[in-house]
Protein backbone atom coordinates (compact mmCIF):
# COMPACT_ATOMS: atom_id res chain seq x y z
CA UNK A 1 0.00 0.00 0.00
CA UNK A 2 2.15 2.73 -1.42
CA UNK A 3 1.73 5.96 0.90
CA UNK A 4 3.47 9.26 1.79
CA UNK A 5 4.59 9.43 5.05
CA UNK A 6 5.25 12.04 7.85
CA UNK A 7 7.26 12.12 11.07
CA UNK A 8 6.68 13.19 13.30
CA UNK A 9 2.61 12.98 14.03
CA UNK A 10 2.83 15.27 16.59
CA UNK A 11 5.13 17.73 17.77
CA UNK A 12 4.90 20.46 20.61
CA UNK A 13 8.04 22.69 21.68
CA UNK A 14 9.14 25.29 23.14
CA UNK A 15 9.74 28.34 21.35
CA UNK A 16 13.13 28.70 19.77
CA UNK A 17 13.51 25.27 19.68
CA UNK A 18 14.32 24.19 16.05
CA UNK A 19 11.95 21.35 14.28
CA UNK A 20 12.64 19.18 11.94
CA UNK A 21 9.53 17.30 9.68
CA UNK A 22 10.46 14.40 7.53
CA UNK A 23 8.62 13.03 5.03
CA UNK A 24 9.29 10.03 2.69
CA UNK A 25 7.47 10.27 -0.43
CA UNK A 26 6.07 7.57 -2.66
CA UNK A 27 8.60 4.72 -4.33
CA UNK A 28 9.12 6.05 -7.14
CA UNK A 29 7.72 9.64 -7.20
CA UNK A 30 9.71 12.53 -8.47
CA UNK A 31 7.72 15.76 -6.98
CA UNK A 32 7.55 16.63 -3.11
CA UNK A 33 5.21 19.85 -2.49
CA UNK A 34 5.48 20.76 1.38
CA UNK A 35 2.25 22.47 2.77
CA UNK A 36 1.16 24.35 5.90
CA UNK A 37 -2.03 24.09 6.75
CA UNK A 38 -3.89 26.80 9.72
CA UNK A 39 -7.52 27.93 9.78
CA UNK A 40 -7.16 31.20 8.59
CA UNK A 41 -5.16 30.58 5.58
CA UNK A 42 -5.92 26.84 4.95
CA UNK A 43 -3.17 25.02 2.76
CA UNK A 44 -0.30 27.35 1.75
CA UNK A 45 2.06 26.09 -0.48
CA UNK A 46 5.40 26.26 0.94
CA UNK A 47 8.13 24.50 -0.87
CA UNK A 48 8.43 22.04 -3.87
CA UNK A 49 11.18 20.00 -4.92
CA UNK A 50 11.24 17.90 -8.77
CA UNK A 51 13.88 15.15 -8.59
CA UNK A 52 15.08 16.26 -5.24
CA UNK A 53 16.10 19.94 -6.64
CA UNK A 54 14.05 23.28 -5.22
CA UNK A 55 12.04 24.75 -7.99
CA UNK A 56 10.34 27.09 -5.85
CA UNK A 57 10.23 27.56 -2.09
CA UNK A 58 9.26 31.63 -2.38
CA UNK A 59 6.26 30.34 -0.05
CA UNK A 60 8.86 29.88 2.51
CA UNK A 61 9.90 32.50 5.17
CA UNK A 62 13.39 31.85 4.25
CA UNK A 63 14.98 33.65 7.30
CA UNK A 64 13.78 30.91 9.56
CA UNK A 65 12.48 27.79 7.01
CA UNK A 66 14.60 25.52 5.03
CA UNK A 67 13.56 22.29 3.21
CA UNK A 68 16.20 20.22 1.75
CA UNK A 69 15.55 16.56 -0.10
CA UNK A 70 19.00 14.72 0.74
CA UNK A 71 18.04 11.36 -1.29
CA UNK A 72 15.13 10.73 -3.22
CA UNK A 73 13.52 8.68 -0.19
CA UNK A 74 13.33 11.96 2.52
CA UNK A 75 12.16 15.05 2.48
CA UNK A 76 12.80 17.37 5.37
CA UNK A 77 11.48 21.00 6.23
CA UNK A 78 12.81 22.95 9.18
CA UNK A 79 12.10 25.22 11.52
CA UNK A 80 14.88 27.91 13.26
CA UNK A 81 14.32 29.21 15.79
CA UNK A 82 10.30 28.22 15.69
CA UNK A 83 7.69 30.55 16.95
CA UNK A 84 4.14 30.30 18.42
CA UNK A 85 2.70 31.66 14.60
CA UNK A 86 4.18 28.72 13.23
CA UNK A 87 1.68 26.28 14.95
CA UNK A 88 -0.29 24.46 11.94
CA UNK A 89 -0.34 21.22 10.21
CA UNK A 90 2.42 20.65 7.82
CA UNK A 91 1.98 18.27 5.18
CA UNK A 92 3.74 16.59 2.39
CA UNK A 93 2.54 15.47 -1.10
CA UNK A 94 4.43 13.64 -3.48
CA UNK A 95 3.56 13.01 -7.46
CA UNK A 96 4.99 12.39 -10.53
CA UNK A 97 6.64 14.87 -12.94
CA UNK A 98 4.11 13.49 -15.79
CA UNK A 99 1.65 14.60 -13.41
CA UNK A 100 -1.59 13.33 -11.65
CA UNK A 101 -2.94 13.65 -8.70
CA UNK A 102 -0.68 14.81 -5.67
CA UNK A 103 -0.76 12.29 -3.01
CA UNK A 104 -0.68 13.46 0.92
CA UNK A 105 0.71 11.90 4.18
CA UNK A 106 -1.10 12.26 7.02
CA UNK A 107 0.86 15.59 8.18
CA UNK A 108 2.78 16.79 11.07
CA UNK A 109 0.33 18.65 13.92
CA UNK A 110 3.47 21.30 14.87
CA UNK A 111 2.23 23.40 18.49
CA UNK A 112 5.05 25.65 19.49
CA UNK A 113 4.57 27.42 22.91
CA UNK B 1 -1.26 36.66 -8.11
CA UNK B 2 -2.74 33.34 -8.32
CA UNK B 3 -5.79 32.16 -6.84
CA UNK B 4 -8.22 30.00 -5.94
CA UNK B 5 -11.48 30.71 -4.70
CA UNK B 6 -14.21 28.27 -3.26
CA UNK B 7 -18.19 29.26 -2.62
CA UNK B 8 -19.64 28.81 -0.43
CA UNK B 9 -17.70 28.18 2.62
CA UNK B 10 -19.75 26.16 4.38
CA UNK B 11 -23.34 24.17 3.91
CA UNK B 12 -24.97 22.59 6.13
CA UNK B 13 -27.86 20.05 4.65
CA UNK B 14 -30.12 17.08 5.22
CA UNK B 15 -29.29 13.73 4.09
CA UNK B 16 -30.74 12.67 1.03
CA UNK B 17 -30.37 16.38 -0.62
CA UNK B 18 -28.19 17.13 -3.46
CA UNK B 19 -25.05 19.79 -3.42
CA UNK B 20 -23.31 22.39 -5.86
CA UNK B 21 -20.16 22.84 -4.47
CA UNK B 22 -17.91 25.69 -6.52
CA UNK B 23 -14.46 26.94 -7.31
CA UNK B 24 -13.09 29.90 -9.58
CA UNK B 25 -9.91 30.63 -10.35
CA UNK B 26 -7.40 32.99 -11.34
CA UNK B 27 -4.10 30.95 -12.69
CA UNK B 28 -0.64 31.85 -15.00
CA UNK B 29 -0.58 28.97 -18.01
CA UNK B 30 -3.17 26.74 -16.25
CA UNK B 31 -2.53 22.69 -16.39
CA UNK B 32 -5.11 21.26 -14.98
CA UNK B 33 -7.88 21.57 -11.55
CA UNK B 34 -8.26 18.82 -8.46
CA UNK B 35 -10.61 18.16 -6.24
CA UNK B 36 -9.86 16.56 -3.04
CA UNK B 37 -11.98 15.60 0.05
CA UNK B 38 -10.29 16.28 3.65
CA UNK B 39 -11.47 14.53 6.80
CA UNK B 40 -9.96 14.62 10.12
CA UNK B 41 -6.92 13.92 8.68
CA UNK B 42 -4.82 14.55 4.86
CA UNK B 43 -6.65 15.55 2.18
CA UNK B 44 -7.42 12.53 -0.40
CA UNK B 45 -7.84 12.90 -4.07
CA UNK B 46 -11.32 12.49 -5.95
CA UNK B 47 -10.91 13.77 -9.46
CA UNK B 48 -8.24 15.94 -11.90
CA UNK B 49 -10.23 17.67 -14.72
CA UNK B 50 -8.29 18.94 -17.76
CA UNK B 51 -10.74 19.43 -20.43
CA UNK B 52 -13.59 21.85 -20.45
CA UNK B 53 -16.92 20.01 -20.52
CA UNK B 54 -16.08 16.18 -19.90
CA UNK B 55 -17.63 15.17 -16.54
CA UNK B 56 -15.96 13.00 -14.37
CA UNK B 57 -17.99 11.24 -12.30
CA UNK B 58 -17.08 8.19 -9.34
CA UNK B 59 -20.17 6.89 -7.86
CA UNK B 60 -22.62 9.75 -6.37
CA UNK B 61 -19.68 12.93 -6.86
CA UNK B 62 -19.40 14.21 -10.28
CA UNK B 63 -17.23 17.25 -11.57
CA UNK B 64 -16.94 19.04 -14.47
CA UNK B 65 -14.86 21.68 -15.86
CA UNK B 66 -15.35 25.39 -17.76
CA UNK B 67 -12.03 26.59 -18.98
CA UNK B 68 -13.77 29.67 -20.78
CA UNK B 69 -15.17 31.20 -17.93
CA UNK B 70 -12.28 29.70 -15.57
CA UNK B 71 -14.58 27.81 -12.67
CA UNK B 72 -15.54 24.37 -11.72
CA UNK B 73 -17.97 22.33 -9.63
CA UNK B 74 -18.20 19.43 -7.90
CA UNK B 75 -21.91 18.27 -7.42
CA UNK B 76 -23.06 15.03 -4.53
CA UNK B 77 -26.17 13.61 -5.02
CA UNK B 78 -27.67 11.60 -2.17
CA UNK B 79 -25.89 13.15 0.33
CA UNK B 80 -25.07 10.88 2.82
CA UNK B 81 -23.36 11.77 6.76
CA UNK B 82 -19.99 9.92 5.60
CA UNK B 83 -19.85 13.05 2.82
CA UNK B 84 -19.16 15.32 5.80
CA UNK B 85 -16.03 16.54 4.94
CA UNK B 86 -13.96 19.87 3.86
CA UNK B 87 -14.06 19.98 -0.09
CA UNK B 88 -10.51 21.40 -1.54
CA UNK B 89 -10.07 22.33 -4.87
CA UNK B 90 -6.37 23.01 -6.39
CA UNK B 91 -5.33 24.16 -9.59
CA UNK B 92 -1.86 23.29 -10.79
CA UNK B 93 0.31 25.59 -13.66
CA UNK B 94 0.89 24.48 -16.20
CA UNK B 95 5.46 23.91 -15.33
CA UNK B 96 3.70 21.94 -12.58
CA UNK B 97 5.44 23.79 -9.45
CA UNK B 98 2.67 25.31 -7.99
CA UNK B 99 -0.49 23.40 -6.72
CA UNK B 100 -2.66 26.26 -5.66
CA UNK B 101 -5.29 25.58 -2.97
CA UNK B 102 -8.85 27.39 -2.48
CA UNK B 103 -10.07 27.17 1.43
CA UNK B 104 -12.39 24.85 1.03
CA UNK B 105 -16.02 24.25 1.63
CA UNK B 106 -16.77 22.63 4.89
CA UNK B 107 -19.98 20.30 4.03
CA UNK B 108 -22.12 19.22 6.89
CA UNK B 109 -24.82 16.40 6.28
CA UNK B 110 -27.64 15.28 8.92
CA UNK B 111 -29.48 12.42 9.35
Amino acid sequence: DARVTQTPRHKVTEMGQEVTMRCQPILGHNTVFWYRQTMMQGLELLAYFRNRAPLDDSGMPKDRFSAEMPDATLATLKIQPSEPRDSAVYFCASGTQGYTEAFFGQGTRLTVV
Amino acid sequence: EDKVVQSPLSLVVHEGDTVTLNCSYEVTNFRSLLWYKQEKKAPTFLFMLTSSGIEKKSGRLSSILDKKELFSILNITATQTGDSAVYLCAVLNQAGTALIFGKGTTLSVSS
